[in-house]
């Protein structure tokens, strides 16, 4: 059960697309189309963003899309806005009914 | 509204126990596998264990396998985490969150601290 890797952080400014990526193996990430995104703003629970890999849950902007390649999971942001400041954490499903975060990473927008 | 307030955090000694719990409202309870995820001060989020909708199938991190057991009431439409042999490293927000089908987190509680100090 070792976390996901994903990069500490990453910046954009207003405008712009971001993408962060998430590393698993074969066990997790790229054995399951069970990768999740959330969106977590200091002080306060985290957020759904992304299920599935790429569906997006009512009320999430459509700025916001998931992909899946092998091993890698990705969050696109679109159009950045100052509100995406907050730091992201992606999940996968990882066999025997458990689960696995990834590191996180926190967005800067300039 | 799906609405899931957890309770029960608090400091306890190091080897200690603790029962936390997670009321939830505004869904058909005994529906859904339920889910607690911690993060320690200034972490990131960790998984911890799962309990399916009948509460017979309950699966746990390894590291707290064996020290915590998550159960659930659907009667009372609660879900718990009692923990034991408390370790510093436990010190953590813990978050119940509804499982979205499957294994992605549809919906958060507020947390609770627990904080294991001597």
């Amino acid at each position: 059960q070792s976390a996901l890797t994903q990069f500490r952080s990453v910046s954009g400014s207003p405008g712009q697309s971001v993408t962060i990526s998430c590393t698993g193996t074969s066990s997790d990430v790229g054995g399951y189309n069970y990768v999740s995104w959330y969106q977590q703003h200091p002080g306060k629970a985290p957020k759904l963003l992304i299920y599935d890999v790429s569906k997006r849950p009512s009320g999430v902007p459509d700025r916001f899309s998931g992909s899946k390649s092998g091993n890698t999971a990705s969050l696109t942001i679109s159009g950045l806005q100052a509100e995406d400041e907050a730091d992201y954490y992606c999940c996968s499903y990882a066999g025997r009914y458990t689960v696995v975060f990834g590191g996180g990473t926190k967005l800067t927008v300039l | 509204e799906v609405q899931l307030v957890e309770s029960g955090g608090g400091l306890v000694q190091p080897g200690g126990s603790l029962r936390l719990s997670c009321a939830a409202s505004g869904f058909t309870f005994s529906s859904y596998w339920m889910h607690w995820v911690r993060q320690a001060p200034g972490k990131g989020l960790v998984w911890v264990s799962r309990i399916n909708s009948d509460g017979s199938s309950p699966s746990y991190a390894d590291s707290v396998k064996g020290r915590f057991t998550i159960s659930r009431d659907n009667a009372k439409n609660t879900l718990y985490l009692q923990m034991s042999s408390l370790r510093a490293e436990d010190t953590a927000v813990y978050y119940c969150a509804r499982d979205g089908s499957y294994y992605f987190h549809a919906d958060w509680g507020q947390g609770t601290l627990v904080t294991v100090s001597s």
